[in-house]
């Protein structure tokens, strides 16, 4: 199975902070990493598809990138209802696998 | 617009079984496969298994194979994500998301709780 090493696990930042997230694949899964924010009792929803492309509807503020086997998702400047759990996740292959999460917080 | 809309809250106890649903909506049902997704109380996303609604080929993780069961009625739109024998580790919130290689949309989750 391909392992997703996501970090930080947890974060804390202020509104208006520049914030970035990795995560590490354990092995080549192409551009197949996707992002994802899941706010408290609410279902995850897509930020960033295939490592960095910014799916319709998402803010700009957010972007996405990718070297080997290394991914990143940058928030640029917070916005208060930025303050959520964010995944990333490996589609190249079954099982796929998210990552552990990372918690921002203010 | 795309809805996918899951079965409401479950309370079962261990040893019993149960079939919680997902009916999608908005768009052609045979384009996308379809995903179950565990989240245990306080913790991350663990993918279960999926289904494609062409053929009803499914794949499981192997730490759920066997456990669980994935299926499809094509007639209705709808996934079901099935257990034979629950367990108290069975407690969490599931959520079904159709995908090709994202996850575009997901169900509001249903919540299945097993205690005695």
């Amino acid at each position: 199975d391909i392992q997703v090493t996501q970090s930080p696990s947890s974060l804390s930042a202020s509104v208006g902070d520049r914030v970035t997230i990795t995560c590490r694949a354990s092995q080549s899964v192409s551009d197949y990493l996707n992002w994802y924010r899941q706010k408290p009792g609410e279902a995850p929803k897509l930020l960033i598809y295939a490592a960095s492309k910014l799916q319709i509807g998402v803010p700009s503020r957010f972007s996405g990138s990718a070297s080997g086997t290394d991914f990143a998702l940058t928030i640029s400047s917070l916005h208060p209802e930025d303050f959520a759990t964010y995944y990333c996740q490996q589609t190249y292959t079954t099982p796929f696998t998210f990552g552990q999460g990372t918690k921002l917080n203010i | 617009e795309v809805q996918l809309v899951q079965s409401g809250a479950e309370v079962r106890k261990p040893g019993e079984s149960l079939t919680i649903s997902c009916k999608a909506s908005g768009y052609k049902f045979t384009n996308y496969w379809i995903s179950w997704v565990r989240q245990m109380p306080g913790k991350g996303l663990e993918w279960m298994g999926k289904i494609d609604p062409t053929d009803s080929d499914t794949k499981y993780s192997p730490s759920f194979q066997g456990h669980i069961t994935i299926s499809i009625d094509n007639s209705i739109t709808t996934a079901y994500l099935q257990w034979g024998s629950l367990k108290a580790s069975d407690t969490a919130i599931y959520y079904c998301a159709r995908h090709n290689t994202n996850f575009d949309s997901w169900g509001q989750g249903t919540l299945v709780t097993v205690s005695s």
